[in-house]
């Protein structure tokens, strides 16, 4: 069964600073995804990844994924507030419907 | 950029009544998903749906859920006789798959209350 997990779970840091979200899932597949969630609101897509060595970049967000190690991350250059959110890693699972496996979520919130 | 449509967008209900949750995926999609996810809590697989069709679902999707596509457009989560449990976010979700970047597009969202 694929299982989705991430860390850290509650990530709090000041404006400026730099830090990585982890997430790591049990079985192969061929993509994993990113979302950005704020309260109370539907899942926004970041960052589909679908190779080995994949990296992506929008602003001062940057995911890579390594499918050998089956972890991908999310990077934070210089935060800023706005980017105070959820956000999401989710794996598809190859075998049946292709669902979505969520992580736990990453709580991010951005101190001036 | 398409977007799909959920209404309503919050629904507060007595314990024991039925639900329906509405969903109107993008035209171009194949593959439906619904999701819940509690307050605070990850997001949970409820169904997958493929060619008027429960393609898989979930241990969470008993035999109070169903989901229908009644008329080709509108995609349907119903829960026949709702628990305080079933409290959550409720998102239904579509992907067409022919594009190599093909991504899963959530809809709002439908907030159920249930007291």
């Amino acid at each position: 069964e694929l299982k989705v997990e991430q860390n850290p779970l509650f990530l709090s840091m000041q404006e400026g600073k730099n830090y990585t979200i982890y997430c790591n899932y049990s079985t192969t597949s061929d993509r994993l995804y990113w979302y950005r969630q704020d309260p109370g609101k539907s899942l926004e897509s970041l960052f589909v990844l679908l190779s080995n060595g994949a990296v992506k970049q929008e602003g001062r967000l940057m995911a890579s994924l390594d499918t050998k190690a089956r972890l991908s991350t999310l990077h934070i250059t210089a935060a800023v507030h706005d980017l105070s959110a959820t956000y999401f890693c989710a794996v598809p699972n190859l075998q049946g419907a292709q669902k979505l496996v969520f992580g736990q979520g990453t709580r991010l919130t951005i101190n001036p | 950029e398409p977007e799909v449509t959920q209404t309503p967008s919050h629904q507060v209900t007595q314990m024991g009544q039925e639900v329906i949750l509405r969903c109107v995926p993008i035209s171009n999609h194949l593959y439906f998903y619904w999701y819940r996810q509690i307050l605070g809590q990850k997001v949970e697989f409820l169904v997958s749906f493929y060619n008027n069709e429960i393609s898989e679902k979930s241990e969470i999707f008993d035999d109070q859920f169903s989901v229908e596509r009644p008329d080709g457009s509108n995609f349907t989560l119903k829960i026949r006789s709702t628990k305080l449990e079933d409290s959550a976010m409720y998102f239904c979700a579509g992907v067409l798959r022919t594009d190599p970047n093909y991504g899963y597009t959530f809809g709002s969202g439908t907030r159920l209350t249930v007291v």
